[in-house]
């Protein structure tokens, strides 16, 4: 498996557009999650997937964050519109839920986002 | 609820020397505890864990222990080499039902050749 695949893997957009951020998790996970990574607040989790339903969106900043699943291997999160705080690595995860399994998440290489 | 405490955020020790890194965690019913390294640039990657029911797991020159009565765990790096530089999160959850990871804020780990 070529593991989670994110892209695009730098964006750098001007304040207001809409960024969209892509990812594909491993083949065969049920647990998906995006994390936004900053020097200021390290790794946060923004929102989580169970077999494609959020389960836990507590963690989205605002209503300018949406995430979506439409199917099980491939999950958008979407930022309309951008602010330059919003300047960060946006990672996404899997694992998978089984309960013999662990929480192993495995994360993808992550998309850098630069907000001007 | 969980809320992952880690200290220190930088560490610099030389090439050879061992290198310790503690985590406390709130929620006394969390039961999993990973680490992972974050090399620069790249994406972070679980290099060990341990379950609760365990108080101390090893693999080579890293072992993790964990104390439930204190609510800590800690990692220790052995002989660390330069390849060891990065930044190490420590994380914790609870293992077979909410599956999301609370994170530690992360230790710069240099190793000094």
């Amino acid at each position: 498996d070529a593991g989670v695949i994110q892209s695009p893997r730098h964006e750098v957009t001007e304040m207001g557009q809409e960024v969209t951020l892509r990812c594909k998790p491993i083949s065969g996970h049920d647990y998906l999650f995006w994390y936004r990574q900053t020097m200021m607040r390290g790794l946060e989790l923004l929102i989580y997937f169970n077999n494609n339903v959020p389960i836990d969106d507590s963690g989205m900043p605002e209503d300018r964050f949406s995430a979506k699943m439409p199917n099980a291997s491939f999950s958008t999160l979407k930022i309309q519109p951008s602010e330059p705080r919003d300047s960060a690595v946006y990672f996404c995860a899997s694992s998978f839920g089984q309960p013999i399994a662990k929480n192993i998440q495995y994360f993808g290489a992550g998309t850098r986002l630069s907000v001007l | 609820g969980e809320n992952v405490e880690q200290h220190p955020s930088t560490l610099s020790v030389q090439e050879g020397d061992s290198a310790v890194i503690k985590c406390t965690y709130s929620d006394s019913a969390s039961n999993y505890f990973p680490w992972y390294k974050q090399e620069l640039g790249k994406r972070p990657q679980l290099i060990i864990d341990i379950r609760s029911n365990v108080g101390e797991k090893k693999d080579q020159r890293i072992a993790v222990t964990l104390n439930k009565t204190a609510k800590h765990f800690s990692l220790h790096i052995t002989e660390t080499q330069p390849e060891d530089s990065a930044v190490y999160f420590c994380a914790a959850t609870l293992s077979g039902s909410a599956r999301q990871l609370t994170f530690g804020s992360g230790t710069q780990l240099t190793v000094l050749p």
